[in-house]
This record gives structure tokens, sequence and C-alpha cells, in this order.
């Protein structure tokens, strides 16, 4: 298994600033990813974060907006940019394990005044 | 279209009151089915993978069992530290990529 790490756990943030998360893994891991979770509601995948490649996102998800970064096998960030209220969400980071499962981090509970 | 369904939405049991919790997929190539836990303002843990029909995991209160269209989660006896959201995902290769595809959750609550 692996224990995920993220910064920050929570924050408010006023319409149009950015924000990045920062998330970090215990073990070296090859696929990385980042969620979005509405309260009440399940997981959306937003994009998957490989080591040494560009993010590969999900459809209804553009780089400009959230553009992510993964400089080696234990780090990974993602920026939520321009935000607006509609941004207001936990953000979830994840690592796959060895069987394709995944391991997340505790979230980062953001606000968007 | 809705590729994993779970049912119930939610779950109010009375301690020691078993039960089974259901996730329904549609999706074909079947890689895997996950379990996961998630309590109130954390990230889902996870419990259980499950590759093929027939196969059963358990852990403690919980049993994991998977066919060829649905899996269930059955609570033996649970007690009130059980309640929290539970989550199945279906990995799946689309044809082109690897997917992991989340059901909405069944949110247990279990009391005294």
């Amino acid at each position: 298994s692996a224990v995920i790490s993220q910064k920050p756990s929570r924050d408010i943030c006023q319409r149009g600033t950015s924000l990045t998360i920062q998330c970090q893994v215990d073990s070296q891991v090859t696929m990385m990813f980042w969620y979005r979770q509405q309260p009440g509601q399940s997981l959306t995948l937003i994009a998957t974060a490989n080591q040494g490649s560009e993010a590969t996102y999900e459809s209804g998800f553009v780089i400009d907006k959230f553009p992510i970064s993964r400089p080696n096998l234990t780090f990974s960030t993602l920026t939520v940019s321009n935000m607006s209220p509609e941004d207001s969400s936990i953000y979830l980071c994840s690592a796959e394990g060895a069987s394709y499962e995944q391991y997340f981090g505790p979230g980062t509970r953001l606000t968007v005044t | 279209e809705d590729q994993v369904t779970q049912s119930p939405e939610a779950l109010r049991l009375q301690e020691g009151e078993s039960s089974s919790l259901n996730c329904s997929y549609t999706v074909s190539g079947l890689r895997g089915l996950f379990w996961y836990r998630q309590d109130p303002g954390k990230g889902p843990e996870f419990l259980f993978t499950l590759y093929s029909a027939g196969e059963e995991k358990e852990k403690e209160r919980l049993k994991a069992t998977l066919t060829k269209k649905e899996s269930f989660l059955h609570i033996t006896a649970p007690k009130p530290e059980d309640s929290a959201t539970y989550l199945c995902a279906v990995h799946w290769w689309s044809g082109t990529a690897s997917k992991l595809t989340f059901g909405t959750g069944t949110r247990l609550q279990v009391t005294l």
C-alpha cells in the first residue's frame, strides 16, 4: 500500500485567484491521479499524471484550468486556476498500486468566495 | 449512461443487524472491482480487490463477492464504527485506455 499526503488540507480563496495543491507519496509510483468530489457525490477523475509525460485530461477538464505537474515518482501538483465558486469542491489525489488499486490522500477542501 | 450503480443510496441498520450493499456494472472488459470505505472529510480507504466471478474476500465484519454483473458487500453484525460511505469502483478496458469508474456510494449508518 501507499501513504498519501496532501497540502493544504483546506483553503478559502477569492474568485479569480489560483491555488496549487501538493500531493506526496511515501513510495515511488508510476501513475498518479487527481479527482474532484462534490459534497455527497462520487469521485470524478480530472486527469492522470504520469512522470515524464504530459497529464491526460478527462472530458470536461482542460490543462489551462487545471495544470498538473509530475516532476518525479513521488510528487505531483494540481493547480486550480482563475477560480470561480463552481470550483468549490474536495480535490483528491491518488496513487496506483501494484494491482491497479488506488490509494487516496485525505483531500483538499476548497471554498471559493 | 450509468456504468456503475450502487444500491441502496443510504442504509440505516441497528447494531448487529446484518445486510448487503450492491454494486452493479455494465462495462465490458472488466479488469477488477474495488471496494472502498470513505469517512466524512477523508479520502477513500481501500478495502478489497475482486478479479473474477465467484471470488470472495473478507476483512473483519466485511465480505465482498463478485458475479459477472455485480458485486455485494456483506456486513455481518455491524457496529457503529462501520458507519461510513462505501464506494465500489470498476477497473475496465475501454478499448483504448484503462479506466476506473466509481459508483455513487452507499451511506451506511449503524445505530446502537
